[in-house]
């Protein structure tokens, strides 16, 4: 069964607004998450992550907030860019584990 | 330049027919990963290794092999590869496979159909 989940297959947003991805989990062990951007063609990168000791971590237009209790987390992308367009996934683990669980995808398109 | 390098990239072969889909990494990195990428079901972790001669299962390990005789390298093995193995695989690598501030670096896939 699916540990991470991320129930929205896809998103388009304007530039310059702000892109919202969800992503909820069911492990309440997980205590790190993790971000990666796809690009067709490409493996993922590493976008942005946090620890479940955080409710929110930022970098430039990314932050990420954890909400242990609801199982939940998000990324949000403020501004949008048509470079973001891409499959987001969202990945968990634990810190004193090795392995990794990964949702499903969310494909973000940014309409210039 | 820092990579993770996978071989072949592409790969049609028929069923039964062993092979193995290479793994190389020049980061020194200990942890190393593979992972299969399948529509509606995303990345799912097939085995890993914390080190040279340290493998582990993931989450769907059954009809691969691994071998970690390397740091640099982690191949992939499919003994006998069945058509439910057509896949998009990804191979990882970190400093350590729970090191928070240490992501994983992928490489850029390999796409194998079994006919």
């Amino acid at each position: 069964d699916q540990q991470v989940k991320q129930n929205s297959p896809s998103l388009s947003v304007q530039e310059g607004r702000i892109s919202i991805l969800n992503c909820d989990y069911t492990n309440s062990m997980f205590d790190y998450f993790l971000w990666y951007k796809k690009y067709p063609a490409e493996g993922p990168t590493f976008l942005i992550s946090i620890s479940s000791i955080k409710d929110k971590n930022e970098d430039g237009r990314f932050t990420v907030f954890l909400n242990k209790s609801a199982k939940h987390l998000s990324l949000h992308i403020v501004p949008s860019q048509p470079g973001d367009s891409a499959v987001y996934f969202c990945a968990a683990t634990l810190l004193t584990g090795n392995q990794f669980y990964f949702g499903t995808g969310t494909s973000l398109t940014v309409i210039p | 330049e820092a990579q993770v390098t996978q071989n072949p990239r592409y790969l049609i072969t028929v069923t039964g027919k062993k092979l193995t889909v290479t793994c190389s990494q020049n980061m020194n990195h200990e942890y190393m990963s593979w992972y299969r990428q399948d529509p509606g079901l995303g990345l799912r972790q097939i085995y890993y290794s914390m080190n040279v001669e340290v493998t582990d299962k993931g989450d769907v390990p059954e009809g691969y092999k691994v071998s970690r005789k390397e740091k640099r390298n982690f191949p992939l093995i499919l003994e006998s590869p069945s058509p439910n193995q057509t896949s998009l695989y990804f191979c990882a690598s970190s400093w350590q496979g729970n090191a928070g501030n240490q992501p994983q670096h992928f490489g850029d896939g390999t796409r194998l159909s079994i006919l």
